[in-house]
């Protein structure tokens, strides 16, 4: 059982360049989850879907568009990087009236 | 959901109870109190939760006063593995609640 996989691992970026981060989870969730973590702080939220279908703005959504393609895949694309975005990005799973939030082992995206 | 409040950083000899503490006192009715850390740089792991009662498992306990305006993580005995970051989070119970991290407390433990 996987649980949440996130691709790339590491990835390095020119400003201005696009990229998809790719998020896929083997568990049946409903929610999934896209958050930053910059260094010395939180995670902050990018955006989430409750479902297959619909997502939502988190506190955090400028520069970014998401996809929930299927209940298993939620992508995060940067359509033109900036500096700014340089950040590990995580995706988390839960089921419906689950507790309990599943997060994958990030992606660390630097743009220079 | 409701905001938290913790502290930056703690430090706990190992072998002795760490003790975290949360302040939510905008708390709501159908708002629960989740835990979560973060080791290292790897992505956060759920500990415990809970809504008004105290909860134990087999990592923590956790203690929520009686008007659920505070809460208190307990690691009973604490180790050098449970060095991490924790997260106190507020999250009602609704199918499409967001989970939303503020900065946590960097908990050090210590031989």
């Amino acid at each position: 059982n996987a649980g949440v996989t996130q691709t790339p691992k590491f990835q390095v970026l020119k400003t201005g360049q696009s990229m998809t981060l790719q998020c896929a989870q083997d568990m049946n969730h409903n929610s999934m989850y896209w958050y930053r973590q910059d260094p010395g702080m939180g995670l902050r939220l990018i955006y989430y879907s409750a479902s297959e279908g619909t997502t939502d703005k988190g506190e955090v959504p400028n520069g970014y568009n998401v996809s929930r393609l299927n209940k298993r895949e939620f992508s995060l694309r940067l359509e033109s990087a900036a500096p700014s975005q340089t950040s590990v990005y995580f995706c988390a799973s839960r089921s419906t009236g689950s507790t309990e939030a599943f997060f994958g082992q990030g992606t660390r995206l630097t743009v220079v | 959901d409701a905001k938290t409040t913790q502290p930056t950083s703690m430090d706990c000899a190992e072998g002795r109870a760490a003790n975290l503490p949360c302040n939510h006192s905008t708390i709501s009715g159908n708002e629960y109190v989740y835990w979560y850390r973060q080791i290292h740089s790897q992505g956060p792991q759920y500990i415990i939760h809970g809504l008004k009662n105290n909860e134990t498992n087999e990592m923590a306990s956790l203690i929520i006063t009686e008007d659920r305006k505070s809460s208190t993580l307990i690691l009973p005995h604490a180790t050098l593995r449970d060095t991490a970051v924790y997260y106190c989070i507020v999250r009602s119970a609704g199918t499409a609640s967001k989970l939303t991290f503020g900065t946590g407390t960097r908990l050090q433990v210590t031989l």
